[in-house]
């Protein structure tokens, strides 16, 4: 069983610092990645995808990606309580281009 | 351009009946895929359409089912329904072909079974 793991939180940070989330898969195949941010009683909305080692930024967010080590990462500088959601990692694995999701980790930022 | 339409929203059914839920993907988009999501096991994929065939399946058992229609509509029905079916399902849009796997999910459908 291909797995995608994320640490359930929640992570706490207060206002304008960075928040880290983190993501690690085990199918050494997986050629992308997707971050998703979903609000409590809301539908998971695509805020970043990342195919190439190193980083993607994007506005506040940064995507890391190292297939070396096989872990993603998502960096939202200067966060917001409106950041303040789950966030999802998903890699397609075991040759499909379906996404595996991980459960997700609960952001909480606090003024 | 539209999103991800689904429906119903909501839904409340009791055991033992059967239940059909819809989803309009994006215009242009072939696939179409479905999940449950619940507290205890997360996003959890059901199944994939793609031109009205069914071209992935997880693992659910054989009361899950759906259809693709030749607009990309597509439902998935639920029969016998289970109080474990609890949960809420998604639909995602994606055009399914090449490297182009991002995903677009409609706001769900809330289905609740007593």
């Amino acid at each position: 069983q291909k797995e995608v793991e994320q640490n359930s939180g929640p992570l706490s940070v207060p206002e304008g610092a960075i928040a880290s989330l983190n993501c690690t898969y085990s199918d050494r195949g997986s050629q992308s990645f997707f971050w998703y941010r979903q609000y409590s009683g809301k539908s998971p909305e695509l805020i970043m995808f990342i195919y190439s080692n190193g980083d993607k930024e994007d506005g506040r967010f940064t995507a890391q990606l190292n297939k070396a080590s096989q872990y993603v990462s998502l960096l939202i500088r200067d966060s917001q309580p409106s950041d303040s959601a789950t966030y999802l990692c998903a890699a397609p694995s075991g040759g499909s281009y379906i996404p595996t999701f991980g459960r997700g980790t609960s952001l909480i930022v606090h003024p | 351009k539209a999103g991800v339409t689904q429906t119903p929203r909501y839904l409340i059914k009791t055991r033992g009946q059967q239940v059909t839920l819809s989803c309009s993907p994006i215009s242009g988009h072939r696939s179409v895929s479905w999940y449950q999501q619940t507290p205890g096991q997360g996003l959890q994929f059901l199944f994939e359409y793609f031109s009205e065939t069914q071209r992935n399946k997880g693992n659910f058992p054989g009361r899950f089912s759906g259809r693709q229609f030749s607009n990309s509509r597509s439902e998935m029905n639920v029969s016998t329904l289970e109080l474990g079916d609890s949960a809420l399902y998604l639909c995602a849009s994606s055009s399914g072909v090449g490297d182009d796997t991002e995903a677009f999910f409609g706001q769900g459908t809330r289905l609740t079974v007593v």
